[in-house]
């Protein structure tokens, strides 16, 4: 089955700067991936999602890139703002196979 | 977001208890999940259920039942708890034609 890595498991950037989350996917059948946000206290949310016939998503200060070839995944944050700090998840899936998510980043912007 | 709900928030209990954990939704949504979070594992499938007649085993099943009682509702039980069950718990929904998870605010469970 499908197996998704996931690093770093923890990030700390500076107000401001950018950040970094990859993703590896194992099942090259897969062709759905959406990143997830989870604030304390709270069930995670969609914030972004790509499919595999897109190499890059953006939505206004975060983006997704995919590389199929690789079978890797990313998301990066830019301008990140002290409300960005959560815990991020990535996942995949294909068809009607439930969602595999990766382990979690716990991603901290220092004001 | 209310529209996912869970009962109970918390909820402490003793080892060979028998517990069960509620999700209802006002989404309309065929499709529901049981995910556990613990910490640096992420979230792993428990059992999910793509109508009111089918309920699949996830990644980690054994310990835990399932009960799809509407389309509105779906109760995940565990029939006799131990320590390592201790974790937090979440429901989610989606749709057929959107894989876009809606999850719930979460149960988090204490098993002593």
């Amino acid at each position: 089955g499908e197996n998704v890595e996931q690093h770093p498991s923890t990030l700390s950037v500076q107000e401001g700067d950018s950040a970094v989350i990859k993703c590896t996917y194992s099942d090259s059948a897969s062709n759905y991936f959406p990143w997830y946000k989870q604030e304390l206290g709270k069930g995670p949310q969609l914030i972004i999602d790509i499919r595999s016939n897109v190499g890059e998503k953006k939505d206004q200060r975060i983006a997704v890139t995919l590389n199929k070839t690789a079978k890797h995944f990313s998301l990066h944050i830019t301008e990140t703002q002290p409300e960005d700090s959560a815990v991020y998840f990535c996942a995949a899936s294909y068809g009607n196979t439930p969602l595999v998510f990766g382990k979690g980043t716990r991603l901290s912007v220092i004001a | 977001d209310a529209d996912v709900t869970q009962t109970p928030r918390n909820r402490i209990t003793k080892t060979g208890k028998r517990i069960m954990l509620e999700c209802s939704q006002t989404k309309g949504h065929d499709r529901m999940y049981w995910y556990r979070q613990d910490p640096g594992l992420g979230l792993r499938l428990i059992y999910y259920s793509f109508d009111v007649k089918d309920i699949n085993k996830g990644e980690i099943s054994d310990g835990y039942s399932v009960s799809r009682q509407a389309q509105a509702k779906f109760s995940l039980s565990l029939e006799s708890a131990i320590p390592n069950q201790t974790a937090l718990y979440f429901c989610a929904t989606s749709t057929p034609y959107q894989e876009t998870q809606y999850f719930g605010p979460g149960t988090r469970l204490l098993v002593l």
